[in-house]
Formats: C-alpha cells, sequence, structure tokens
C-alpha cells in the first residue's frame, strides 16, 4: 500500500551514462515534486508537476528532464552523469486545492544515485 | 527569498525525557506554511506535524508539539516522552502560499535518543 514509490532504490553508474528513476503515487495526488539532498543531507527542490504540466523548474542543469507520462507517475532522466550528481533524490506528491498547492507533500523512499 | 534556519545540528536527549529543536525563518510574507519532516536512518521523508501561519493555536500531533512564534519567525518542535525510534534527522521547512508547492527546507537536526 506504498503511497509514494521510486525505483530503483539504489543506483550505481559510471560517469557519462544516461539513468531513469521512476516515480509512482498512489494517492490521487495532482502535482509531484523530484528533490535532490547532497552528501550533506540538505533537500531543495528541482522540479514540479502538476496534472503533466512542469510548474517549478529550478536552476537545475538541462541535462535533468522530468517526464510525466500520466498525473499518478513522474520520472526523472539525467543524461550524461557527472560526479557531482550523487545524490538522493526523491519524490513526493501533493493535493492541489485550487492551485493554491499548499497542502502537505508526502515523499517516496529516496533513490540513492552513485556516479563513479 | 525565503529562509529557513535550523541552528543546532545535532542533539542527544535521554528516552523518556524531552527535547526541543529550534526554526527560525526569513519571510516578508503573511501567509505561509510550515512543516517538521522526519528522517530516520531508513531514508524515508516522514511528516512530522504542520503548522498554518494563519492559525494562532499551536499544533500538535501525539507526543509531537510546536512552538510557533509568528512574530519573532520561529517554529520549534518539542518531542515529549521522547523514544527509540525518534532517532532521526529533523528538518523543519516553510511553504509560502501560491508558491506552487515550492518547499524550501533547513539543514536538519540530527536528534539521538539515548537510552
Amino acid at each position: 500500500d506504498t503511497a509514494v514509490s521510486q525505483t530503483p532504490k539504489y543506483l550505481v553508474t559510471q560517469m557519462g551514462n544516461d539513468k531513469s528513476i521512476k516515480c509512482e503515487q498512489n494517492l490521487g495526488h495532482d502535482t509531484m515534486y523530484w528533490y535532490k539532498q547532497d552528501s550533506k543531507k540538505f533537500l531543495k527542490i528541482m522540479f514540479s508537476y502538476n496534472n503533466k504540466e512542469l510548474i517549478i523548474n529550478e536552476t537545475v542543469p538541462n541535462r535533468f528532464s522530468p517526464k510525466s507520462p500520466d498525473k499518478a507517475h513522474l520520472n526523472l532522466h539525467i543524461n550524461s552523469l557527472e560526479l557531482g550528481d550523487s545524490a538522493v533524490y526523491f519524490c513526493a506528491s501533493s493535493q492541489d486545492w485550487g492551485g493554491l498547492r499548499t497542502d502537505t507533500q508526502y515523499f517516496g523512499p529516496g533513490t540513492r544515485l552513485t556516479v563513479l | 527569498a525565503q529562509t529557513v534556519t535550523q541552528s543546532q545540528p545535532e542533539m542527544s536527549v535521554q528516552e523518556a525525557e524531552t527535547v526541543t529543536l529550534s526554526c527560525t525563518y526569513d519571510t516578508s510574507e503573511n501567509n505561509y506554511y510550515l512543516f517538521w519532516y522526519k528522517q530516520p536512518p531508513s531514508r524515508q521523508m516522514i511528516l512530522v506535524i504542520r503548522q498554518e501561519a494563519y492559525k494562532q493555536q499551536n499544533a500538535t500531533e501525539n507526543r509531537f508539539s510546536v512552538n510557533f512564534q509568528k512574530a519573532a519567525k520561529s517554529f520549534s518542535l518539542k518531542i515529549s516522552d521522547s523514544q527509540l525510534g525518534d532517532t532521526a534527522m529533523y528538518f523543519c521547512a516553510f511553504m509560502r502560499s501560491g508558491s506552487q508547492g515550492n518547499l524550501i527546507f533547513g539543514k536538519g537536526t540530527k536528534l539521538s535518543v539515548k537510552p
């Protein structure tokens, strides 16, 4: 009965490779997010999508591209991986109330990406 | 730009005792939301408690309560009757109303509960 799930939980890959992380939520929420947690545990938003439309796009390299096939899924594709991309990536979702998006965000278990 | 500051990188508490984690934030907004999230060693981010800025009453959830001081821009978390399972990183977070879900986190406080 996992509310927000991510796959894989661990991802180890070589520099220069392209990889994807998948996220699914079964909460019926309208908005989904990607966050990056660095080695010092600092969490920062990367993207948010509402009903498959990109809403927030922070200053993230364009090697990172979110893709939302439907409102229950938000996948993160990363091209040409670099050492500095090593981090934990969290997916989250929230209910959209009239565009205010002030509702609580529920997080997935995270994906630890290690770039060698 | 809004910022969230957690001034205690690490804290420890004896089991069954009470501990308070500090959080201050900087904003010129009047309508916003504040959250505490817990991240145990399992890495999962778990919502602990949420406070709407327009509510004067402090939020409580079982053993967890907040002291929300809007004028001072302070939002501390009190954990009563600490349990070993409370050992985790605790993150304070701020969201401006209408910000389209842009949740801004503090750097976290690592709490250790000792038996």
